[in-house]
């Protein structure tokens, strides 16, 4: 069974800072792994979505990398603002089962102006 | 360009009501997913529909059930509502065989009383 997780939990940084998030996963037999944004009280919002061919994929000040033999991605955020304040889900989607996406908890991020 | 369009926002029920739902997408998705969200437990997998009358359970179906009552419309109903089913109910969908991207509703948030 696939098991993503990400860590940490909560992250703070003051405003300007560039930060990464981290998403590991147990199985490396993936079709994709998406990035996601939450905001309070709203639905996902997809940032990046890489195929399991890539290495990486870019958006603005966005870069999310993928390295399916060691089970980890990372969301790269450039020059934080305090608008990038929400939380930060990935979703695995694997090779079988349909897709069948397991989700991360998240990282809820804090950009202090 | 609605995406994906889910109602009610809002719902609160008493132990043992029965509601549906809904949920639409105008994006030609053939894939549909009913995801609830819970503090901790993050995004869990109810039910999923692969094509139009299709339809598999997920990591927690019990209690649910769904109808794809065409391709754009997906509902979720809960014949007799248990506390346990107090939570956040998002819809998702997706283009399976292209790049699968997921796309998600803004949730309903349910309480049962």
């Amino acid at each position: 069974k696939q098991e993503v997780t990400q860590i940490p939990a909560a992250l703070s940084v003051p405003e300007g800072e560039n930060l990464v998030l981290n998403c590991s996963f147990t199985d490396s037999a993936i079709y994709n792994l998406q990035w996601f944004r939450q905001d309070p009280g709203k639905g996902l919002t997809s940032l990046l979505l890489i195929q399991s061919s890539q290495r990486e994929q870019t958006s603005g000040r966005l870069n999310a990398s993928l390295d399916k033999s060691s089970g980890r991605s990372t969301l790269y955020i450039a020059a934080s603002q305090p608008g990038d304040s929400a939380t930060y889900l990935c979703a695995v989607r694997p090779n079988t089962n349909a897709g069948k996406s397991t989700f991360g908890d998240g990282t809820t991020l804090t950009v202090k102006p | 360009n609605a995406g994906v369009t889910q109602t009610p926002k809002f719902q609160v029920l008493k132990t043992g009501q029965s509601m549906t739902l809904q949920c639409a997408q105008d994006m030609n998705h053939n894939s549909m997913y009913w995801y609830r969200q819970d503090p901790g437990m993050g995004l869990r997998l109810i039910y999923y529909s692969a094509s139009e009358g299709t339809t598999d359970k997920g990591e927690v179906p019990n209690g649910y059930n769904v109808s794809r009552l065409n391709k754009r419309e997906f509902s979720l109903r809960l014949e007799s509502a248990a506390p346990s089913q107090t939570s956040v109910y998002f819809c998702a969908s997706a283009r399976i065989a292209t790049n699968e991207k997921l796309f998600f509703g803004s949730g309903t948030q349910l309480s049962v009383l």
